[in-house]
């Protein structure tokens, strides 16, 4: 079974500011797939950033990082220079490849609220 | 990134109707589509997987007669919420597969429908 653990209900943030929101997760599949996606109040979700158990250096899109230790199971989203439209939901999900189900679990998610 | 719509994003229906919504993926093909439910303040919790050309795989605890889902097509795929109750109303977000079949394929999501049974 797959588990992911988001345990930040909600965070602050100043503008222009770093903030990272945590992330850890448990499974028994030795390759997997761990996702961010953010979801503004409109309701829809938009994929952030995607990183492989297997890959060697730590994910980044643009102003998003993921902090990647897999020996600490974690996998945490950094988000540089904060912007007040970065105010949303942020889920962190995971696939594992060998069990073959190609859905994504989702965390509870964090509520990040970005303050002018 | 990939574009996947859902129709309608509200709809409010009385008891005992039933509701369809779908979900299209408008520059690719799709091949599999899941179907997501999300309760206020909550994740997301998979309802179904719809497979393009055969019946749907639900998860444990989710009523198949009460939750129809259909996959016609590479790029449609409809849920409907038959005789629908207040305890069915909820957000429903449907998301489709964009890869190659590789574990680091990338799941697209519609905007999602508001589901709500006076």
């Amino acid at each position: 079974a797959q588990k992911i653990t988001q345990t930040q209900p909600g965070m602050f943030v100043q503008e222009k500011e770093a903030v990272t929101l945590d992330c850890t997760y448990d499974t028994s599949d030795p390759s997997y797939g761990l996702f961010w996606y953010k979801q503004p109040s409109s309701g829809e979700m938009i994929f952030l950033i995607y990183q492989g158990s297997y890959d060697q250096q730590n994910a980044t899109e643009g102003r998003y990082s993921l902090n990647f230790q897999k020996a600490r199971k974690s996998a945490n989203l950094v988000i540089s220079a904060s912007q007040l439209g970065d105010s949303a939901m942020y889920f962190c999900a995971m696939r594992g490849r060998s069990t073959g189900r190609r859905a994504l679990t989702f965390g509870s998610g964090t509520r990040l609220q970005v303050q002018p | 990134g990939a574009v996947v719509s859902q129709h309608p994003s509200r709809v409010i229906c009385k008891s005992g109707t039933s509701v369809k919504i779908e979900c299209r993926s408008l520059d690719f093909q799709a091949t599999t589509m899941f179907w997501y439910r999300q309760f206020p303040k909550q994740s997301l919790m998979l309802m179904a997987t719809s497979n393009e050309g055969s019946k749907a795989t639900y998860e444990q605890g989710v009523e198949k007669d009460k939750f129809l889902i259909n996959h016609a097509s590479l790029t449609l795929s409809t849920l409907t919420v038959t005789s629908a109750h207040p305890e069915d109303s909820s957000f429903y977000i449907c998301s489709a597969l964009h890869g190659s079949g590789q574990y680091n394929e990338k799941l697209f999501f519609g905007s999602g429908t508001q589901l709500s049974v006076l």
